[in-house]
């Protein structure tokens, strides 16, 4: 069975602090593809970043990176020098036998000027 | 194409009605989804369409619901005899999935259609 688990129900930071949010997942397939969404108070899930589980490389996209690590099973998304604009619920999502997305339940990140 | 269009954006329903939402995927996707989320959740999966068929349905979505692609194009998503526990955001997605081994595409959502039934 699929299983995404996001820990932090909610995260408070300053404006210019760097932010982790965990996502951890669960997957019995070799083949899977790990993705974070955005979605701000407008509703609209913003697409960030998909991740095969052939591909551990970090990424690094502006202020934005991610750390994959199979070990533990996990997928974690830095944001550095963050920015009120950040400011959203954070999704992380899995997608194996190539049929439906699992989400976890999001990390409200908020950040104040 | 300016991305995945669904209409309307909100419905306030009374108990009992029946109400359709449609959604219009990115066109060249060939792959659409339906999904549900409730405050200070995440979405949760109702069903997929690849091209016009459906290929599974959560157990989320009782007989009340129901789902269509017709000719593969936009989709329509039914519930009859609303209750109050229908009342959340549903959410519809498209994405462009290819054979084994060439990889899956990212899912694209729409803006949503926030339900309330009174």
């Amino acid at each position: 069975a699929q299983k995404v688990t996001q820990a932090q129900t909610e995260i408070s930071v300053v404006e210019k602090e760097d932010v982790t949010l965990d996502c951890v997942y669960e997957t019995r397939d070799t083949t899977y593809y790990l993705f974070w969404y955005k979605q701000p108070p407008s509703g609209e899930l913003v697409f960030l970043i998909r991740r095969n589980s052939f591909d551990e490389q970090n990424e690094i996209s502006g202020r934005y990176s991610w750390n994959f690590q199979k070990s533990t099973s996990s997928f974690n998304f830095t944001i550095t020098a963050s920015q009120v604009v950040d400011s959203a619920v954070y999704f992380c999502a899995s997608l194996n036998n190539f049929n439906k997305f699992y989400f976890g339940s999001g990390t409200k990140l908020n950040v104040k000027p | 194409d300016t991305g995945v269009s669904q209409d309307p954006r909100h419905k306030i329903t009374k108990r009992g009605q029946n109400v359709t939402f449609r959604c219009d995927p990115i066109s060249e996707h060939n792959r659409l989804y339906w999904y549900r989320q409730t405050l200070g959740q995440g979405p949760e999966f109702l069903t997929y369409f690849q091209n016009e068929a459906q290929l599974e349905k959560s157990r989320l979505l009782s007989d009340r619901f129901s789902a269509e692609r017709p000719k593969g194009s936009f989709s329509t998503l039914e519930i009859q005899r609303t209750e109050q526990g229908d009342s959340a955001m549903y959410l519809c997605a498209s994405s462009l999935s290819h054979s084994w081994g060439q990889g899956f595409a990212e899912a694209f959502f729409g803006q949503g259609t926030r339900l309330t039934v009174v």
